[in-house]
């Protein structure tokens, strides 16, 4: 059972648009959410992360949207370019982080020039 | 800095064979984590260890796989015997626990495993 969904599974977006991934949980222990970027024959690395007292962080492009009500979380990257295309990954974690990270399956992104 | 390092990048085995995997982990990092992640799937988690002690495994397939960390630095994962459903990339990453902040995990390149 997969306790972070992820949408959609791949986007094509043109270069300097706006790529959207949403993601949703159930489990109310969670409590940090973060976001990893992932290019082929790497492995993931950390994007950004939030924890759920604010709603909205954002790091240069990349801006994470929270809906703790909802229980619902979306990465925004903004002007996106074609170095942005990769497969992200949404993760939720109880105990502030320090417990298992749960994935959600990953959205591929295809920014086109 | 060093990233956390694994080896082999690759391996190609018959089913019913033996096969072993190894992650040095950042200097420094006290957490190592061994996830699976099957193709067009997130990372699944394995097994943690803090130090040498492994204090999450619950996800480990024990009648095959089997993990070890002897001097709290490096790690091995083995599987045996290999089924043609473990094929997958395993990946190590590690992390500092009991430092401040969030337990943010580093990840390695991965070993991509075929089984035939």
């Amino acid at each position: 059972q997969q306790q972070v969904k992820q949408s959609p599974q791949s986007l094509i977006v043109q270069k300097g648009g706006i790529s959207i991934i949403n993601c949703a949980y159930e489990n109310t222990a969670f409590d940090y959410f973060p976001w990893y970027q992932q290019f082929p024959g790497k492995g993931p690395a950390l994007l950004i992360a939030i924890r759920p007292d604010v709603s909205e962080k954002k790091e240069g492009r990349f801006t994470i949207s929270f809906n703790k009500s909802a229980k619902q979380f979306s990465l925004h990257i903004m002007d996106s370019q074609p170095g942005d295309s990769a497969t992200y990954f949404c993760a939720a974690s109880p105990r502030g982080g320090w417990g298992k990270l749960q994935f959600g399956a990953g959205t591929q992104v295809v920014v086109t020039p | 800095e060093a990233g956390v390092v694994q080896s082999p990048r690759y391996k190609i085995i018959e089913k019913k064979q033996p096969v072993a995997f190894w992650c040095n982990p950042i200097s420094g990092h006290n957490t190592l984590y061994w996830y699976l992640q099957n193709l067009g799937q997130g990372p699944e988690l394995l097994i943690r260890y803090e130090n040498e002690e492994a204090v999450d495994d619950s996800q480990l397939p024990k009648d095959r796989f089997s993990a070890e960390r002897l001097k709290g630095v490096d790690s091995t994962l083995k599987i045996q015997p290999a089924e043609l459903g473990d094929s997958a990339v395993y990946l190590c990453a590690s992390s500092v626990t009991g430092g401040a902040g969030t337990d943010t995990q580093y990840f390695g390149p991965g070993t991509r495993l075929t089984v035939l």
